[in-house]
């Protein structure tokens, strides 16, 4: 697609519920990545995929996090359990290789409430 | 590893000049620039290799001082379009993730 596209764009749960959010990352972009943003706050790493390599998941916050990407493009981000400070924007990003060099195109974001 | 970010806040009069720090604590490969206003998705700006480099982008334009690990955003005589949040993104050399400061929110008066 044209650009990196998130969906839902605002999901609001009830505590202790599972959540899935996905990522369609721009077509021909090896990398991909999640971020958090809560409210008022920075961009918070969680995840990143490039091409078959293993992820690095050093961000994810608890073992309530996961995320899978299948055959290299759509990923999701799936919480478990969901808490009241999992409540955020969850933003995912693609870029066409590993390097830092390589700029990110972001998503317009899932917002998730968990009530 | 996460870079610092200063101001943390700044407000301005349309056309008054600012200037965002962007430090980190290890050695730098790259730094990159976002904008990001108010319920939109972070929009890339800019981004500098080591070298020292400057680069400019109509009236907004950053520099990379390697030795200090650090770069720094100008924005010259501001318009209230520049209005959001600056967020700082830096990359290591080996390392595959980008990791991005707290963010400078620049708010721009008429």
């Amino acid at each position: 697609g044209a650009g990196v596209s998130q969906s839902p764009s605002n999901k609001v749960t009830e505590k202790g519920k599972d959540v899935e959010l996905r990522c369609d990352p721009i077509s021909g972009h090896t990398a991909l990545y999640w971020y958090r943003q809560s409210l008022g706050q920075g961009l918070e790493f969680l995840i990143y995929f490039q091409g078959n390599s293993a992820p690095d998941k050093s961000g994810l916050p608890s073992d309530r996090f996961s995320a899978e990407r299948t055959g290299g493009s759509v990923s999701t981000l799936t919480i478990q359990r969901t808490q009241q400070e999992d409540s955020a924007v969850y933003l995912c990003a693609s870029s066409l290789g590993v390097s830092g060099a390589n700029v990110l195109t972001f998503g317009a974001g899932s917002r998730l409430t968990v009530l | 590893q996460q870079p610092v970010q200063s101001p943390q806040a700044v407000i301005l009069r349309e056309g008054e000049d600012a200037v965002i720090n962007c430090s980190s604590s290890k050695a730098l490969y790259s730094v990159h620039w976002y904008r990001q206003k108010h319920g939109e998705a972070p929009v890339f700006l800019m981004i500098l290799l080591k070298g020292g480099e400057q680069k400019g982008h109509e009236k907004i334009s950053a520099s990379f001082n390697e030795k200090k690990q650090q770069s720094s955003l100008y924005l010259t005589a501001s318009q209230l379009s520049y209005s959001g949040t600056y967020f700082c993104g830096t990359g290591y050399q080996g390392a595959q993730k980008l990791v991005f400061g707290q963010g400078t929110r620049l708010t721009i008066n008429p």
